[in-house]
């Protein structure tokens, strides 16, 4: 199983900032079958990003991800108001199981 | 645009089960893997198990073996998660969830989300 480590744990920064959050998995992830995903309390996650770098429909061009092998990152550029809240990485390049990391929360400083 | 609705919020006691279902709006229910996800109040997102409607055949996390079960009725477009043996760990909101592509059976991220059900075991 695929175990992911995500990092920092939790990042303060201001609206406009820019964040990067890590993803780092325990083996090479093959054709970089990751997703990050949004979860703000009381919701159910939101894909934004699939397959490493693309961009789920009606998600603004402010988030991106990139990477390969064992080390991703997902940037928000720009950061607003609206964007702060916990962010999972997640594999399906193994699976079943997918697994995911424990999340990044981005809060406001 | 399909959805994916669930049903309401639940209260168990510990040793009971819960079964929590998982309607598809939308068609081609059959040739999606559904999975159900689950978050802990405080803890991050955990996949506990899916199925593949069209083939009936479910896979589950090891750490669920032999307590949770997961089915599928196509005719209604609805799968189902039950979890036997309850203890108050199982306190979580659970969601089911679909994958983004037709046929790639658990090789692709999840797009479409049910609301969450609550699940609270309590004496």
């Amino acid at each position: 199983e695929i175990v992911l480590t995500q990092s920092p744990g939790t990042l303060s920064l201001s609206p406009g900032d820019r964040a990067t959050l890590s993803c780092r998995a325990s083996q090479s992830i093959a054709s970089g079958h990751l997703a990050w995903y949004q979860k703000k309390l009381g919701q159910p996650p939101r894909l934004l990003i699939f397959d490493a770098s693309s961009r789920a429909t009606g998600i603004p061009d402010r988030f991106s991800g990139s990477g390969s092998g064992t080390d991703f990152t997902l940037t928000v550029s720009r950061l607003e108001p609206d964007d702060f809240a916990v962010y999972y990485c997640q594999q399906y390049a193994n699976s079943p199981p997918y697994t995911f990391g424990q999340g990044t929360k981005l809060e406001i400083k | 645009q399909v959805q994916l609705v669930q049903s309401g919020a639940e209260v168990k006691k510990p040793g009971s089960s819960v079964k929590v279902s998982c309607k598809s709006s939308g068609d081609t229910f059959s040739s999606y893997a559904i999975s159900w996800v689950r978050q802990a109040p405080g803890q991050g997102l955990e996949w506990m198990g899916g199925i593949i409607p069209i083939f009936g055949t479910p896979n589950y996390a090891q750490k669920f073996q032999g307590r949770v079960t997961i089915t599928a009725d196509e005719a209604a477009s609805t799968a189902y998660m039950e979890l036997s043996g309850l203890r108050s760990e199982d306190t979580a909101v659970y969601f089911c969830s679909r994958d983004m592509f037709r046929g790639l059976y658990y090789n692709c991220a999840l797009d479409v989300w049910g609301q969450g059900t609550t699940v609270t075991v309590s004496s």
